[in-house]
């Protein structure tokens, strides 16, 4: 199947420090997105690249895709305490779409 | 504009019942989705809906069903409920068709209990 994996599962970090996550995928793809979920909550759309796209910015987020790799990235620069979430990749491919299992990330005080 | 709801909140049902869970997009959104999100399985694609239609639609038995409505609302529907049910069955509406093409906005989910 075309399930994304996510690593780390889990990722504790210092605020004010970075954080990375990491996202891997079988197939090619039209497009990946990255959501953050809080706790038990709702999902929130950060960002959407396209197959054809390196690179996104948007605020302290990075995304970068490689496709040669099958591989995307989520960087958040300068974490703050309200970061701390599940962060998942969703990859759409012929109107499919596919989530990984997710980062946790826990902003330590 | 008033962002997904979703309707009930928290749901506790028993084997064999059935449940219908309810998704008001936000306003002039036309797509919505819904997905089930378990600690086991993670985030899988239950079907989505636009104009009506359904238009796509996941791996999930026959028991899983649902429609919209022609003001975009949706419900589900599972009948015969299974224990392994139980998960936050999230909803998310677009402006237009294509899930994984458009940003979703998520309402805050249906935790549903089998018992």
């Amino acid at each position: 199947s075309q399930q994304g994996e996510e690593d780390p599962q889990a990722l504790s970090i210092q605020e004010g420090e970075n954080a990375t996550m990491n996202c891997s995928y079988k197939t090619s793809i039209n497009n990946l997105q990255w959501y953050r979920q809080n706790s038990g909550r709702g999902l929130v759309h950060l960002i959407l690249i396209r197959s054809n796209e390196r690179e996104k910015h948007s605020g302290r987020l990075r995304v970068t895709l490689d496709t040669s790799k099958k591989s995307s990235s989520l960087l958040i620069t300068a974490s703050r305490a309200a970061d701390t979430a599940s962060y998942f990749c969703a990859m759409n491919r012929d109107d499919k779409i596919i989530f990984g299992k997710g980062t946790r990330l826990h902003i330590l005080p | 504009k008033a962002g997904v709801t979703q309707t009930p909140r928290y749901l506790i049902k028993t084997r064999g019942q059935q449940v219908t869970l309810s998704c008001s997009p936000i306003s002039g959104h036309r797509s919505v989705s819904w997905y089930q999100q378990t600690p086991g399985q993670g985030l899988q694609f239950l079907f989505e809906y636009f104009s009506e239609t359904q238009r796509n639609k996941g791996n999930f038995p026959g028991r899983f069903s649902g429609r919209q409505f022609s003001n975009s609302r949706s419900e589900m529907n599972v009948s015969t409920l299974e224990l392994g049910d139980s998960a936050l069955y999230l909803c998310a509406s677009s402006l237009s068709q294509g899930m994984g093409l458009n940003e979703q906005f998520f309402g805050p989910g249906t935790r549903l209990t089998v018992l």
